[in-house]
């Protein structure tokens, strides 16, 4: 079985610029969350999906958004990109609703210039 | 909300010793408590986790133990390899929740 899959694996942008990351979870997942992981902040929880519906969200500002189509891909968008949001985002697949035995793709990095 | 603190941050063990890596979590509610294991440029790979309902939890040389009185859990990894060293999370959650981690403990086993 094919695991979480996220592109790009890496990105360069500038502040201001806004950018769209993607995650294809565990074929018959259908729970996709969002994480942002910094040297500062550790893990910390940005929004989950569990059928095309954003179940929880964490405590990040508008400018971070997602969505999970029908077929569970799910994307996040980060608009008006500041320098604090370069980090690893990753994405994590589950089979249920909620945070039971999440695994995760390799991650996104995010380099904001 | 909940907040997990994790210790140590720095953990050094000569191969073949043993490591212990220490969590708490601050909300009762907390049902669930997985183990992250992540190594460099790699995303964190779930290596063991324990449900509230559960003391302790073993497979092969990785175990983990659970007090929901005292609201702290540890990883315990015995006879360690230099392939064990990586950064360790852990997490706790409530069903349909969010998951929230530790600071991570970085681990190296020195052959």
């Amino acid at each position: 079985k094919a695991g979480v899959t996220q592109t790009p694996r890496y990105l360069i942008k500038t502040r201001g610029q806004q950018v769209t990351l993607s995650c294809s979870p565990i074929s018959g997942h259908r729970s996709v969350s969002w994480y942002q992981q910094t040297p500062g902040q550790g893990l910390q929880f940005l929004f989950e999906y569990f059928s095309e519906t954003q179940r929880n969200k964490g405590n990040f500002p508008g400018r971070f958004s997602g969505r999970q189509f029908s077929n569970s891909r799910s994307e996040m968008n980060v608009s008006t990109l500041e320098l604090g949001d370069s980090a690893l985002y990753l994405c994590a697949s589950s089979g249920l609703a909620g945070n039971n035995e999440q695994f995760f793709g390799p991650g996104t990095r995010l380099t904001v210039l | 909300g909940e907040n997990v603190e994790q210790h140590p941050s720095t953990l050094s063990v000569q191969e073949g010793d043993s490591a212990v890596i220490k969590c708490t979590y601050s909300d009762s509610a907390s049902n669930y408590f997985p183990w992250y294991k992540q190594e460099l440029g790699k995303g964190p790979q779930l290596i063991i986790d324990i449900r509230s309902n559960v003391g302790e939890k073993k497979d092969q040389r990785i175990a983990v133990t659970l007090n929901k009185t005292a609201k702290h859990f540890s990883l315990h990894i015995t006879e360690t390899q230099p392939e064990d060293s990586a950064v360790y999370f852990c997490a706790a959650s409530k069903v349909n929740n969010d998951m929230r981690f530790g600071a991570g403990t970085r681990l190296t086993v020195k052959p």
